[in-house]
């Protein structure tokens, strides 16, 4: 049972322009959602999380739009850049002692 | 500065021989997990720790088990290693169990 579900599997974005990847869930007692981003041949590291008592949270280029009552939240890069170009990784957890459930991650690709 | 180690980085087995990943970590935390990684599947959880002599199976735990003797360890062992099992395997850990993860560098295992 696949509890986060995430989109697109790839994508492919223009340097300068906005990268956005989708994620939805069902279990409504989730209230930790981070991003981790990977690069090829390294383990995932955490990019930004957000908490689901605000809409938003802006790190730098990196924001999550979160939107509670549709049960989906949002990565956006902005001015995407070559170096972005990693597998991301949503994911969501309940407080206490249950692990991360992890999307199935998408592969940006940003070119020049 | 605390880290994560895993090894080896690659591995080459054969069907039917028993294997053994090492995960070691220097963050002093209680919390360490095992994941495996293939394409279409993102992330997969394995078996989970959250602290000494404890442990519980994720997602995917048949044929793979884990023993924690001490905080920096976690070790996972393929009874016998199947073709099937052939994936990247990553390490992690984590301060509070649902948040944020601290993952290594990942195993390549190739079972033959």
């Amino acid at each position: 049972q696949q509890q986060v579900k995430q989109s697109p599997q790839s994508l492919i974005v223009q340097k300068g322009g906005i990268s956005i990847i989708n994620c939805a869930y069902e279990n409504t007692a989730f209230d930790y959602f981070p991003w981790y981003q990977q690069f090829p041949g390294k383990g995932p590291a955490l990019l930004i999380a957000i908490r689901p008592d605000v809409s938003e949270k802006k790190e730098g280029r990196f924001t999550i739009s979160f939107n509670k009552s549709a049960k989906q939240f949002s990565l956006h890069i902005m001015d995407s850049q070559p170096g972005d170009s990693a597998t991301y990784f949503c994911a969501a957890s309940i407080a206490g002692n249950t692990p991360l459930v992890f999307g199935k991650g998408t592969r940006l690709s940003v070119i020049a | 500065d605390a880290e994560i180690t895993q090894s080896p980085r690659h591995k080459i087995t054969e069907t039917g021989r028993q294997v053994t990943l090492a995960c070691h970590q220097t963050w002093n935390h209680n919390n360490m997990f095992w994941y495996r990684q293939d394409l279409g599947h993102g992330l997969r959880l394995i078996h989970y720790s959250y602290g000494v002599q404890d442990t519980n199976k994720g997602e995917v735990s048949d044929g793979y088990s884990v023993s924690r003797s001490n905080t920096e360890d976690l070790p996972l062992t393929l009874e016998s290693a199947a073709s099937s099992q052939t994936s990247v395997y990553f390490c992690a850990s984590s301060e509070i169990p649902q948040e944020t993860q601290y993952f290594g560098p990942g195993t390549r295992l190739l079972v033959l």
